[in-house]
């Protein structure tokens, strides 16, 4: 398997502007993770899903931030209007939690630019 | 709610062994785990402990967990300048939900020649 897989790597953009990131997860896990991750507040779990189902989106910063997951095999982080303090590395991850140790694995990461 | 500490910043000589430390909260923890993010990266597993073992040897790695104290360690033997890295302690327990992993703030280890 690919492992995670995170579109775009890089992306730099003007405030106010629509940002769509997206992950493909590695095949067969049944939870998927958005963090985001900054040098002042580290790793932060911004929403997850299981079985494409959103559990806990407590994370979210605000209403500007939006999840989906159509499907197994994708899902995407919307940010609307973005904002330069939406400036940060956004990493997916996915588990397969059933009979295992709940290692998740993570994608590249997103670095995101908001000027 | 859950939480993890671990200190921000270790500096050692190569050649030395690499403590870091990591305390958690939650005592119904099951697996308790190392990652390690290097430049550029996003975070990759670098071991795990179940909550009934208290020792866990990989190779330079060492794992040793005091459930008592809540506490957490990974010693690097011989650290070796490819381990720069952060290195996040995480764990999951039962009563999150399942599979919701909590991680540390990381720390960063830095290699002195």
């Amino acid at each position: 398997d690919a492992g995670v897989i995170q579109s775009p790597r890089h992306e730099v953009t003007e405030m106010g502007q629509e940002v769509t990131l997206r992950c493909k997860p590695i095949s067969g896990h049944d939870y998927l993770f958005w963090y985001r991750q900054t040098m002042m507040r580290g790793l932060e779990l911004l929403i997850y899903f299981n079985n494409n189902v959103p559990i806990d989106d407590s994370g979210m910063p605000e209403d500007r931030f939006s999840a989906k997951m159509p499907n197994a095999s994708f899902s995407t982080l919307k940010i609307q209007p973005s904002e330069p303090r939406d400036s940060a590395v956004y990493f997916c991850a996915s588990s397969l939690w059933q009979g295992g140790s709940g290692e998740q694995f993570f994608g590249p990461g997103t670095r995101l630019t908001v000027l | 709610g859950e939480d993890v500490e671990q200190s921000l910043f270790l500096s050692v000589r190569e050649g030395d062994s690499s403590v870091i430390n990591c305390t958690y909260t939650d005592s119904s923890s099951t697996y308790l785990y190392w990652y390690k993010q290097e430049p550029g990266a996003g975070l990759q597993l670098l071991t795990y402990i179940f909550s009934n073992m208290d020792m866990k040897q990989d190779q330079r790695l060492t794992v040793l967990l005091n459930k008592k104290d809540k506490h957490l360690s990974l010693r690097i033997a011989d650290t070796q300048t490819g381990d720069s890295a952060i290195y996040f302690c995480a764990e999951t327990s039962l009563s999150s939900s399942a599979s919701k992993i909590i991680f540390g703030s990381g720390t960063r280890l830095s290699i002195r020649p």
